[in-house]
């Protein structure tokens, strides 16, 4: 059974940049798939930050991602997760997921993490 | 940019019904990449079906998915207790984009 979880700050401030990173245990990242990032605001529907592939491939939200980094480090088996200039608008529960070739589906979920943006 | 547009916003049903549940991309979906995804309050969401209509590991047989180019529908054939919750759709073409998301509630 895959397992992903999430780790990072649960408040930032604006204009900072916001810094995830999810560990995989129970698989290699090196032995395949795509690994992704999607984010929930508070009470709202989900959306696509952007997914990579162990070789550090990256795929974006094209309306994030001038500001969306997205990192692999095989060695630790986790990936990350950078969002430049955040705004309250970036305000949401983050997750991580590993993510299939093809139709891209996320199959694996971590538990999401809350990340409030507030001075 | 593929919008999916899910409905109704909200549908509800007792226990023992039928659900069906839209989705509707703005164009046509390449190669039949369309998922769906229950969420329960407070969790992650969860795969129920990939590629249209192919159910996922552990997902039991009264979720269907059909459709194909641009409408798309999943259909919950006997309503369990455990199913209500919010439905996603997902497609993924040259980007990757959900739908808003059914509610599904008890009646």
């Amino acid at each position: 059974q895959v397992q992903l979880q999430e780790s990072g700050p649960g408040l930032v401030k604006p204009s900072e940049t916001l810094s995830l990173t999810c560990i995989v245990s129970d698989y290699s990242i090196s032995s395949g798939y795509f690994w992704g990032w999607i984010r929930q605001p508070p009470g709202k529907g989900l959306q696509w930050i952007g997914h990579i592939y162990h070789s550090g491939r990256t795929y974006s939200n094209p309306s994030l991602k001038s500001r969306v980094t997205i990192s692999v480090d095989t060695s630790k088996n986790q990936f990350s997760l950078e969002l430049s200039s955040i705004t309250a608008a970036d305000t949401a529960v983050y997750y991580c997921a590993r993510v299939t070739y093809g139709d891209c589906h996320c199959d694996y979920w971590g538990q999401g993490i809350l990340v409030t943006v507030s001075s | 940019e593929i919008v999916l547009t899910q409905s109704p916003g909200t549908l509800s049903l007792s226990p023992g019904e039928r659900a069906t549940l839209s989705c509707r991309a703005s164009q046509s979906v390449s190669n039949s990449y369309l998922v769906w995804y229950q969420q329960k309050p407070g969790q992650a969401p969860r795969l129920l079906i990939y590629g249209v209509s192919s159910r996922a590991t552990g997902i039991p047989d009264r979720f269907s998915g059909s459709g194909s180019e641009t409408d798309f529908t999943l259909t919950i054939s006997r309503l369990e207790p455990e199913d209500f919750a919010v439905y996603y759709c997902q497609q993924y073409g040259t980007s990757l984009t959900f739908g808003q998301g059914t509610r599904l509630e008890i009646k």
